[in-house]
């Protein structure tokens, strides 16, 4: 399975939202309602903040969003605040047992 | 609270194997599924492997299958991961991952990680 496709950036100033796609294909992000995503700060382990496309664990702020469209998922953060600033990774169910993560997208706020 | 600790991870020749430990705290080990997720140096994350509560239903990424055996002791409260036949590209960071609830809800919580090296 190939990695699912993330800018490699994005940006926003605080209290801006800003929006982080992921895109694959029918067999992977299209075809199942399994994707989540994951935020890492440097130096530090992953951190679920979406499940099951849209889900949020406790503890996860609701500026946090998820969403899918097609082939796309997409993460929206909504009145960024500076610790908002990671890499932030998409992960989907890509059939036969695997899972596929994207290639990170790294999220400044200016 | 939910605390994940590897273990295990070190400087191995190609060819070489190693075994990876995770001990866990903070939860009943053994209701949760559990997997395996590395990160090579500066790149992104790669699923590893999964395996069920009772260690019956093992899944692996096809970069390892056959080389890599993960399993668990819920006596001990431990997960582990038996690697050989290690190669330049396996070398990341190896975390150990709780599912949320089940396979299919997410990776909830992580440990810290370890460290495999696979270099001459």
């Amino acid at each position: 399975q190939s990695a699912l496709t993330q800018p490699p950036s994005a940006s926003g100033s605080p209290g801006q939202s800003v929006t982080i796609s992921c895109t694959g294909t029918s067999s992977d992000v299209g075809g199942y309602k399994y994707v989540s995503w994951y935020q890492q700060h440097p130096g530090k382990a992953p951190k679920l903040m979406i499940y099951e496309v849209s889900q949020r664990p406790s503890g996860v702020p609701d500026r946090f969003s998820g969403s899918k469209s097609g082939n796309t998922a997409s993460l929206t953060v909504s009145g960024l605040q500076t610790e908002d600033e990671a890499d932030y990774y998409c992960c989907s169910y890509a059939g036969s047992n695997n899972w596929v993560f994207g290639g990170g997208t790294k999220l400044t706020v200016l | 609270e939910v605390h994940l600790v590897e273990s295990g991870g070190a400087l191995v020749q190609p060819g070489g194997s190693l075994r990876l430990s995770c001990a866990a705290s903070g939860f009943i080990f053994s209701s949760y599924e559990m997997n395996w997720v590395r990160q090579a140096p500066g790149k992104g994350l790669e699923w590893v492997s999964y395996i069920s509560t009772s260690g019956t239903t093992i899944y692996y990424a096809d970069s390892v299958k056959g080389r890599f055996t993960i399993s668990r002791d819920n006596a001990k409260n431990s997960l582990y991961l038996q690697m050989n036949s290690l190669r330049a590209e396996d070398t990341a960071v190896y975390y150990c991952a709780r599912s949320y609830y089940d396979f299919w809800s997410g990776f909830r919580y992580w440990g810290q990680g370890t460290l495999v090296t696979v270099s001459s």
